[in-house]
């Protein structure tokens, strides 16, 4: 089965920073990879996606890259902001396959004032 | 649009009671549903596989007779805990999908006293 590993699981960074998340996953049959935000006792909520097709994806501070080959993946946070400060998930899915979520182990993202 | 609703939102209750969990999508018709549980601290651990008329799908080292899962329509899930005992508390969250991305609900908080 799927396998995601996630670094760091803690992360500080100050306020205005870049923040840098990475994964990797070792099935070669996922081509989807979303990143959740999930503060405490919450839902998880979608922040970024990208498809196996696609290399990078970019949404106003949020941006993903993907090296298929290499079966990595990153989530870029710029000028961070306090109320980023969240556990950011990263997960894998093989959409040909049911779809299911293997979510990475999470980091913990602590954004300085 | 994309609404997942799960009820309750807390439980506490005693050992060997048995607890239901219902998972709603509001909006649109879930050709899947997933249930995931979350301990303190950690990631989302994908429990099972539901669709629609057919019997769940189990993740290696969860016991199908003690989550009972049934998915009785495309906009209905549930994962009963049977005779739940003080390990079995957790925070259960379950997904709905009809295409990428899944659509979490809010969560289950289960206490077992």
């Amino acid at each position: 089965g799927e396998n995601v590993e996630q670094h760091p699981s803690t992360l500080s960074v100050q306020e205005g920073d870049s923040a840098v998340i990475k994964c990797t996953y070792s099935d070669s049959a996922s081509n989807y990879f979303p990143w959740y935000k999930q503060e405490l006792g919450k839902r998880p909520q979608l922040i970024i996606d990208i498809r196996s097709n696609v290399g990078e994806k970019k949404d106003q501070r949020i941006a993903v890259t993907l090296n298929k080959t290499a079966k990595h993946f990153s989530l870029h946070i710029t000028e961070t902001q306090p109320e980023d400060s969240a556990v950011y998930f990263c997960a894998a899915s093989a959409t040909n396959t049911g779809n299911q979520f293997y979510f990475g182990t999470g980091t913990s993202l602590t954004v300085i004032p | 649009g994309a609404v997942v609703s799960q009820h309750p939102s807390w439980v506490i209750c005693k050992s060997g009671t048995s607890v239901k969990i219902e998972c709603r999508s509001l909006d649109f018709q879930a050709t899947t549903m997933f249930w995931y549980r979350q301990f303190p601290k950690q990631s989302l651990m994908l429990m099972a596989t539901s669709n629609e008329g057919s019997k769940a799908t189990y993740e290696q080292g969860v016991e199908k007779d003690k989550f009972l899962i049934n998915h009785a329509s495309l906009t209905l899930s549930t994962l009963t805990v049977t005779s739940a005992h003080p390990e079995d508390s957790s925070f259960y969250i379950c997904s709905a999908i009809d295409n990428q991305p899944q659509h979490f609900g809010d969560g289950t908080r289960l206490s077992i006293l």
